[in-house]
């Protein structure tokens, strides 16, 4: 069965602590995003991956940092400097960046603070 | 700046009648609209999308109506069941652009 999986499904932050959330699709797309999602809010870009070794900001890129070594993975790492990382962080990926397609999402994972 | 927008934060309908969900957009460059379906703890599902070429789009129990002057996206569900209960997004692009999303309305059908 194809699709996208995000782990750990729970995480928790110690203070000054970087955690990294896994994306692991195999779909064959090209490209990968990462959202976070805030109560009562949308969904708002982190990163996203048009294609293998590349990379961009999203609108709120601050205190994160991401990496594709591979097609198929996309993690973000959550950085001390991030100052509010409580939140709910979605991974999608598409045939083709930003294209006319539908984004296809894992189930995402919590992160709160200890 | 909030280009797309769902001022409905939740809405109830009877099971067996139409639910219509709304969303507003400011951008008059949107030409992708889209609309998710969110359950708790798992991400968005796709539902149903609609190009600006067009004012309408069909599948099965869902229906997308999009109004390009009134820059207004609605999307009907008929005949509404239980298990359709969740958030539901709506989101927009223009051209090869990232997708901005609206805050999501949660739908709860009654028996």
């Amino acid at each position: 069965d194809g699709g996208i999986t995000q782990s750990p499904k729970y995480l928790f932050r110690k203070e000054g602590q970087n955690v990294t959330l896994s994306c692991e699709q195999n779909l064959n797309h090209d490209a990968m995003y990462w959202y976070r999602q805030d109560p009562g809010q949308g969904l708002r870009l982190i990163y996203y991956s048009q294609i293998v070794n590349d990379f961009q900001k999203g609108d709120i890129a601050e205190g994160y940092s991401v990496s594709r070594e591979k097609k198929e993975s996309f993690p973000l790492t959550v950085t001390s400097a991030q100052k509010n990382p409580t939140a709910f962080y979605l991974c999608a990926s598409s045939l083709r960046y930003f294209s006319n397609q539908p984004q296809h999402f894992g189930d995402g994972t919590r992160l709160s603070i200890l | 700046d909030q280009q797309v927008k769902q001022n409905s934060p939740s809405l109830s309908v009877q099971e067996g009648r139409i639910s219509i969900l709304n969303c507003d957009y400011t951008n008059s460059m949107f030409d992708y609209f889209l609309w998710y379906k969110k359950y708790p703890a798992e991400g968005p599902t796709f539902l149903i999308s609609i190009s600006s070429i067009k004012d309408k789009n069909e599948d099965g129990r869902f229906t997308v109506f999009l109004n390009k002057s009134a820059k207004h996206l609605s999307l009907h569900i008929v005949p509404s069941q239980p298990g359709d209960s969740a958030v539901y997004f709506c989101a927009a692009s223009a051209g090869a652009q990232k997708l901005v999303f609206g805050q999501g309305t949660r739908l709860t059908i009654n028996p």
